[in-house]
């Protein structure tokens, strides 16, 4: 079967950083993906990790440990614009992407 | 913009209904996949389909169907429409031919209503 874990939810105060986990239990497993979605909006993409490794872009980095079916998104310098949803989403064979459900991230001043 | 076009934005509708739900993918991708966001809820696949046939089923209910047409436009169709079904509707695509960056382009969504 495929799942993901992720926490539901993390507040953290702006300028701080944070670290969203995301664990993934699947066959077929080519990478992990992360989202980012404000309220009423559409997901939009952050960063893809298909090997280990730290991948970084901006103020956003992700991490994945293939060994350990771990990942995580690190957010520095938090903005009050941060505050969202993050999620961790696994791409397996064929493209199928399959979704966490989810970590609901507030930013406080 | 992501390219995606998705319609309606916005149906409200009543219970027992059908109602159709499109989606035109940004240009040259093959992939179209459909998921299902209810109210406060993560996203919930429901089916893929590349290049016109299907590729990968989901969650989707046997009243939900859907297609790919030769355009790479999909249309995704909600039967025996029941309350429960009240969500966000989201279409993504991806994969111009031959590239797999793990990049899904999402429309802005069609918001289901059921009444």
């Amino acid at each position: 079967g495929q799942s993901l874990e992720q926490p539901s939810e993390v507040t953290a105060v702006e300028g701080a950083i944070v670290q969203i986990n995301c664990t993934y239990q699947t066959s077929g497993f080519y990478g992990l993906s992360w989202y980012q979605q404000h309220d009423g909006g559409a997901p939009t993409f952050l960063s893809y990790n298909a090997l280990d490794g730290l991948e970084e872009t901006g103020r956003f980095s992700s991490f994945l440990s293939r060994s350990d079916s771990y990942g995580y998104l690190l957010l520095q310098e938090l903005q009050m614009k941060d505050s969202a949803s993050y999620f961790c989403a696994e791409v397996t064979g064929g493209f199928k992407t399959i979704f966490g459900a989810g970590t609901r991230l507030f930013v406080k001043a | 913009d992501s390219g995606v076009t998705q319609t309606p934005k916005h149906l409200i509708t009543a219970t027992g209904q059908r109602v159709t739900l499109r989606c035109s993918p940004r240009s040259g991708d093959l992939s179209v996949y459909w998921y299902q966001q209810s109210l406060d809820q993560g996203l919930q696949f429901l089916i893929q389909y590349y290049n016109g046939e299907e590729r990968a089923k989901g969650n989707i209910l046997e009243r939900f169907s859907a297609q790919q047409f030769p355009d790479l436009h999909s249309e995704l169709n909600l039967s025996s429409l029941e309350l429960g079904d009240s969500a966000l509707y989201f279409c993504a695509s991806s994969a111009k031919a031959g590239t797999n960056t793990g990049e899904l382009f999402f429309g802005e969504g069609s918001r289901l209503t059921v009444l």
